[in-house]
């Protein structure tokens, strides 16, 4: 059982350039979550999903596009990074208990670095 | 709008001392409260949370938080502080139907 997994762990992109972000749980969670953290700043959601072939904005959207076509895997998109978008993004993902009510579990971040 | 205050970003406190972090939310109804701890280069871990029911919780590693309603408040404590609690910690609220708004941050050094 390897939890929640995040691919790449690091990467340097510049500015223009497209990337994708993969989160893989393996827990049969319902909710997925990315969210970027910045120093300073706390954890900031970016998007989110409730189920499969559904996502939703949440504080941050601006930039990143997401996709949900497997329940296990939730995609996170740049498509034109901006120094800006440097960041540590995380990956969580929780049991279906409302938006907030589950225990959300963590993948280990993916450290992305515009110049 | 949902809101968390931690008024603290950094704590330094000496190895076998109590411990307190602060936070202070916004919310209109009865919240969901969490504290995450996050080690250096690590995701965050769950280490309590409060639904309903008995004000004071218990969690992981030791930790304990209390939810006054009065103060809006839901600080985290442990009475003896060991060098391996040394990380950030961060308080959560939310509900059923909104995502978890996360604070800031309190960092925690631990002295010997």
């Amino acid at each position: 059982n390897a939890g929640v997994t995040q691919t790449p762990k690091f990467r340097v992109l510049k500015t223009g350039q497209s990337m994708t972000l993969l989160c893989a749980q393996d827990m049969n969670h319902e909710y997925m979550y990315w969210y970027r953290q910045d120093p300073g700043m706390g954890l900031r959601l970016i998007h989110y999903s409730v189920g499969e072939g559904t996502t939703a904005k949440g504080e941050v959207p601006d930039g990143y596009n997401v996709s949900r076509l497997k329940k296990q895997n939730f995609l996170l998109g740049l498509e034109s990074a901006a120094p800006s978008q440097t960041s540590v993004y995380f990956c969580a993902s929780s049991y279906l208990n409302g938006l907030a009510g589950g225990k959300q579990f963590f993948g280990p971040g993916t450290r992305l670095t515009v110049l | 709008a949902q809101s968390v205050t931690q008024p603290d970003i950094h704590i330094t406190v000496s190895e076998g001392a109590s411990l307190e972090l602060r936070c202070n939310y916004s919310y209109g109804a009865t919240p969901y409260l969490f504290w995450y701890v996050q080690s250096p280069g690590q995701g965050l871990q769950l280490l309590l949370k409060y639904f309903s029911g008995d004000t004071l919780v218990q969690g992981i590693k030791g930790f304990e938080a209390e939810f006054k309603r009065s103060q809006s408040s839901f600080n985290l404590r442990k009475p003896s502080v060991h060098w391996s609690d040394a990380a950030e910690y961060f308080c959560a609220v939310g509900s059923g139907n909104t995502p978890l708004v996360f604070g800031k941050g309190t960092r925690l050094s631990v002295i010997a």
